[in-house]
């Protein structure tokens, strides 16, 4: 099993749209979690922190659930400018040396 | 001008050869990382660094070094290159800010090793 398990996709959604990822993780003793947006052939950004209570940046929103292991990110009113990969991050330490990847979610919005 | 640089941005080179790609960072962090990204895999570490005098080794360092000359150069080499480090590879840098570890990666080296 994969230390940290996305779908890969493509989700194609028109433009307005409401959208949903789900990620989920092996190791319990995980301690942060992150979601990065990677647009095609560039770098990763980090797009938002996860936190326990679940938190809100505009039209993105991100949910843990730690009993099930699991982190989802929902984007309201999708734009065109959504369009990219987004990596599901896990930290079992301290530090982002501990940091794992999942392999990423694609989304295409469209007209 | 951008706060991590990598040079080269593209790389073809031949099985054997020795290869360095490296990496700048005008954001003043200590914590510097050198990461692989291949198709279907999430980003793997391959070293790091949290000063100039440490340096570690991520899950996949075999075949690879590093150099930490600065606290804002970290460069990665390939003694000798073989086909299968065709990858495209990032540098980060990372901070303590808000109390998480954020990270800030580098535009990505393209690697292709003949």
């Amino acid at each position: 099993r994969k230390e940290v398990e996305q779908d890969p996709g493509p989700f194609n959604v028109p433009e307005g749209a409401t959208v949903a990822f789900n990620c989920t993780y092996s190791n319990s003793a995980s301690q942060s979690f992150f979601w990065y947006r990677q647009d095609c052939r560039k770098e990763p950004k980090l797009l938002m922190s996860v936190y326990s209570s679940g938190n809100e940046d505009g039209r993105f929103t991100a949910q843990l659930n730690r009993a099930s292991q699991y982190i989802s990110l929902l984007i309201r009113d999708s734009k065109l400018s959504d369009s990219a990969t987004y990596l599901c991050v896990v930290n079992i330490g301290s530090t982002a040396s501990k940091l794992t990847f999942g392999t990423g979610t694609r989304l295409q919005v469209t007209l | 001008d951008a706060d991590v640089t990598q040079t080269p941005r593209n790389r073809i080179t031949k099985t054997g050869k020795r290869i360095m790609l490296e990496c700048s960072q005008t954001k003043g962090h200590d914590r510097m990382y050198w990461y692989r990204q291949d198709p279907g895999l999430g980003l793997r570490l391959i070293y790091y660094s949290f000063d100039v005098k440490d340096i570690n080794k991520g899950e996949i360092s075999d075949g690879y070094s590093v150099s930490r000359q600065a606290q804002a150069k970290f460069s990665l080499s390939l003694e000798s290159a073989i086909p299968n480090q065709t990858a495209l590879y990032f540098c980060a840098t990372s901070d303590l800010g808000s109390g998480r570890e954020t990270q800030y990666f580098g535009p990505g080296t393209r690697l292709l090793v003949l």
